[in-house]
């Protein structure tokens, strides 16, 4: 079982909708939680971190579920800017940071 | 402060020869990694280091793979010899544990022909 799993898509989203999607980790041991936004041909860049009890920015919503061991990354009234691929990432144990695949969201007028 | 800096931001060399990649992190770090990313695989981590001491080197994809750095401000990810499967383009990302977000370098666009 891979370390980060993640829906590769892509997600094609009407202007102004709503999308969600998750990511599963193995390592239960993992301590913080990221989402990191890539646009195509550039570098990765942090969204947003991910706190136990949940959080908001903006139009983003990120989700933890430890039980489950998975993260949630909810986009609502979508905008055409909003296409790119979403990576997320545990922080496990010695601050090693291992990505996941990615899922790719396509916006649409 | 300038952010991570990669250098060259691409490379077309041919198969055998020897490529080294260079990476700037940011003033202040004490982690750095390397990572290769593409289509078929994703964002791979094939390295990081603390403190100038390489943590864990279990992504690396063989002997031809190699890392190093020297000091606090510079890092070498060295393939030799060099093979088309390599082609990708390999990240540098710097952090600190205060600071947790990793800031990325523009990457190398690696191509192996």
């Amino acid at each position: 079982r891979k370390e980060v799993e993640q829906d590769p898509g892509p997600f094609n989203v009407p202007e102004g909708a709503t999308v969600a999607f998750n990511c599963t980790y193995s390592n239960s041991a993992s301590q913080s939680f990221f989402w990191y936004r890539q646009d195509c041909r550039k570098e990765p860049k942090l969204l947003m971190s991910v706190y136990s009890s949940g959080n908001e920015d903006g139009r983003f919503t990120a989700q933890l579920n430890r039980a489950s061991q998975y993260i949630s990354l909810l986009i609502r009234d979508s905008k055409l800017s909003d296409s790119a691929t979403y990576l997320c990432v545990p922080q496990a144990a010695g601050n090693k940071l291992t990505f996941g695949g990615g899922t790719r969201v396509l916006v649409k007028p | 402060d300038a952010g991570v800096i990669q250098s060259p931001r691409h490379e077309v060399t041919e198969m055998g020869q020897e490529v080294t990649l260079r990476c700037k992190p940011i003033s202040g770090h004490d982690y750095l990694f390397w990572y290769r990313q593409t289509m078929m695989r994703g964002l791979e981590l094939l390295i990081y280091f603390n403190n100038n001491v390489p943590i864990d080197d279990s992504g690396m994809p063989e002997d031809r793979f190699s890392a190093k750095m020297p000091n606090a401000s510079f890092s070498t990810l060295k393939i030799q010899p060099s093979e088309p499967r390599d082609s990708a383009v390999y990240f540098c990302a710097s952090t600190s544990p205060q600071l947790i977000v990793a800031f990325f370098g523009q990457g190398t666009r690696l191509t192996v022909v």
